[in-house]
């Protein structure tokens, strides 16, 4: 079954540290996102890339970082540089730019 | 600037319509789209507009759009107790290129 896989479901960070959020496809779609979402809110745009080796910065792109050295991988990186990291995190893709988009389950990171 | 906005909350009785509202900002969006959220869970499309549109029907799922108030809703006919999630409108907000969200409006089904 074509689909965004996300991994771990739950994780915890301790002070000072980085974590790394997996995002892999198998749909075969050139762009490919990450938002953040709080408790209330909307999602929150944090990188998009629209091709592999090229990715933007979103909305509150810092004390977060990203990659795309695969077309199927968009992993995240939460570093201590991010005071505030509690949150759901959602991936998600598309065939191109801005189609409809299809989520992850999604990763809760928690700070210990 | 760009906003999309819903109410937060909407109860409804089991077996009653469901009415979720929303407003947009961009008169030149070109899409806007109803997700669905469980809890625990990333997002599922349920359904799309074109702007070119005025309404849309898929099975229980009405879409309605008025552009000239920049006013989308979604109604849910004959709401079941798995119809309760958080129900999120989006635009595609051309000028910047980019999806806007909504806060999300949960919808709670009372037996």
């Amino acid at each position: 079954d074509g689909g965004i896989t996300q991994s771990p479901k739950y994780l915890f960070r301790k002070e000072g540290q980085n974590v790394t959020l997996s995002c892999e496809q198998n749909l075969n779609h050139d762009a490919m996102y990450w938002y953040r979402q709080d408790p209330g809110q909307g999602l929150r745009l944090i990188y998009y890339s629209q091709i592999v080796n090229d990715f933007q910065k979103g909305d509150i792109a810092e004390g977060y970082s990203v990659s795309r050295e695969k077309k199927e991988s968009f992993p995240l990186t939460v570093t201590s540089a991010q005071k505030n990291p509690t949150a759901f995190y959602l991936c998600a893709s598309s065939l191109t730019e801005n189609e409809k988009l299809f989520f992850g389950s999604g990763t809760q990171l928690s700070v210990l | 600037g760009e906003d999309v906005e819903q109410s937060l909350f909407l109860s409804v009785r089991e077996g009653d319509s469901s009415v979720i509202n929303c407003t947009y900002t961009d008169s030149s969006s070109t899409y806007l789209y109803w997700y669905k959220q469980e809890p625990g869970a990333g997002l599922q499309l349920l359904t799309y507009i074109f702007s070119n549109m005025d309404m849309k029907q898929d099975q229980r799922l009405t879409v309605l759009l008025n552009k000239k108030d920049k006013h989308l809703s979604l109604r849910i006919a004959d709401t079941q107790t798995g119809d309760s999630a958080i129900y999120f409108c989006a635009e595609m907000y051309s000028s910047a290129s980019k999806i806007i969200f909504g806060s999300g409006t949960r919808l709670s089904i009372r037996p």
